[in-house]
């Protein structure tokens, strides 16, 4: 059971350059997230979806995109990459989302940890 | 947005003690979870507990959703204990958006 992969785990690119950061689950839960942690400021949401063709922003989007065309995969791309997004960034996946219980319960990956030189 | 904050900011236990870390938000919440990151960056969710009270071996903890407050009690620290605890919420009305804390780190001693 592979659970949740992230992919590469480090990176290290250039400003300006294109970067796609890729998340694989195997459970075939329906929403997945993409987070980034940075010193002083936790865990914050970059965007969500909650089902194939379906994403929204989260707390933080500017600078980044997303897909979803397959429920397993959800890649998020730096389309050109700043020093500012130097960070490591988690993948997350859930069964469901808003108020359904225990099936909120969100399932980490290892994390790719980004420089931007 | 809702605020989440945690206290203390850092705590150093030796194994075998207890402790009490605390998740405070501004807002009504339809979801609060808690989540350890082990020193190597591993995310792991310890409770999904929006209300009330749950215990897992050596760990419980308790929400007092009317009062907006979470509590994660740890008794007889381990070393393996050691690292960041995080808690999230997610506010009444805003699906599947949880909001992190800035955690609270432990180290637990010999």
């Amino acid at each position: 059971d592979a659970g949740i992969t992230q992919s590469p785990r480090y990176k290290i690119t250039e400003t300006g350059r294109q970067v796609t950061l890729m998340c694989h689950q195997t459970w075939s839960h329906s929403y997945m997230f993409w987070y980034r942690q940075d010193l002083g400021h936790g865990l914050r949401l970059i965007y969500y979806s909650a089902a194939a063709d379906i994403t929204d922003k989260g707390e933080v989007p500017d600078g980044y995109v997303v897909s979803r065309s397959k429920t397993e995969n959800f890649p998020l791309t730096l389309e050109s990459a700043t020093r500012s997004q130097t960070s490591v960034y988690f993948c997350a996946s859930s069964t469901t989302g808003g108020s359904s219980g225990r099936g909120n319960i969100q399932y980490f990956g290892a994390g790719t940890r980004l420089s931007v030189l | 947005g809702i605020q989440v904050e945690q206290s203390p900011p850092d705590l150093i236990l030796q194994e075998g003690a207890n402790s009490t870390l605390r998740c405070n938000f501004s807002d009504s919440v339809n979801n609060l979870q808690w989540f350890h990151q082990n020193p190597w960056g591993q995310l792991i969710n310890l409770f999904y507990i929006p209300s009330g009270t749950k215990q897992n071996g050596r760990l419980s903890a308790t929400t007092v959703a009317t009062e907006r407050y979470s509590l994660l009690y740890i008794s007889s620290s381990q070393t393996t204990d050691s690292g960041v605890y995080f808690c999230a919420v997610e506010r009444a009305g805003t699906a599947s958006k949880l909001t992190f804390g800035t955690g609270t780190r432990l180290q637990v001693t010999l």
